[in-house]
């Protein structure tokens, strides 16, 4: 199975930094990489979709990049609503695996 | 517009059998699949298996000797079965839509379902 790890586990931040997310595969998932946002007693909500294609009706501050096997969520400017737990996923191959997550906190 | 909810027993005895309910609309069964994908309290999110669209299936390795998934088409209903839950077991059930070559883009809202006696 394909191991993903993010880093780090806890990130604070306060609002209107720009913050960067890792996601790390332990072998190349080419661009099939997602990341949900998930906040307390919610399902995960697809935010952006293999890799740097924003699902619609994100806002735009959200962004994506990497390739093979490194990759990175990119929120611009955090607002109130951002703090939450993100998730990394690939869907390269099965079985299809998260990452651990990384949960975004106010500082 | 996609929907999925989750339905099943919020509680279970330890060594029983989980039985939980997917219903979808807006979401063909027979042309998309349906995965289940749990989360202990706290923690990560755990694929647990999918029925395919033909009616094929997939299950985590870790779990196929326990688990069972399965459909109704009439009623956009799918299925799961897990037999002989731990406490471990307690966690959040979610079904999620898979559209194809973008991942789990639907998710119902989960159900909480607890191990206990």
């Amino acid at each position: 199975d394909i191991q993903m790890t993010q880093s780090p586990s806890v990130l604070s931040a306060s609002v209107g930094d720009r913050v960067t997310l890792n996601c790390k595969a332990s072998q190349n998932i080419n661009k099939y990489l997602n990341w949900y946002q998930q906040k307390l007693g919610e399902a995960p909500k697809l935010l952006i979709y293999n890799t740097n294609n924003l699902q619609t009706g994100i806002p735009s501050r959200f962004s994506g990049s990497g390739s093979g096997t490194d990759f990175t969520l990119t929120i611009s400017s955090l607002q109130p609503e951002d703090f939450a737990t993100y998730f990394c996923f690939q869907h390269n191959s099965w079985p299809f695996t998260f990452g651990s997550g990384t949960k975004l906190e106010i500082k | 517009q996609v929907q999925l909810k989750e339905s099943g027993p919020g509680l279970v005895q330890p060594s029983q059998t989980l039985s939980l309910t997917c219903t979808v609309s807006g979401f063909s069964l027979t042309s998309n699949s349906v995965h289940w994908v749990r989360q202990p309290p706290g923690k990560g999110l755990e694929w647990m298996g999918g029925i395919w669209g033909d009616g094929s299936t997939d299950y985590n390795s870790a779990l196929k000797s326990r688990l069972s998934i399965s459909r109704d088409t009439s009623k956009s209903q799918v299925f799961l079965k897990m037999n002989s839950l731990q406490t471990d077991d307690t966690a959040i059930y979610f079904c999620t839509g898979l559209r194809p070559r973008r991942g789990f883009a639907y998710w119902g809202q989960g159900t909480l379902v607890t191990v206990s006696s």
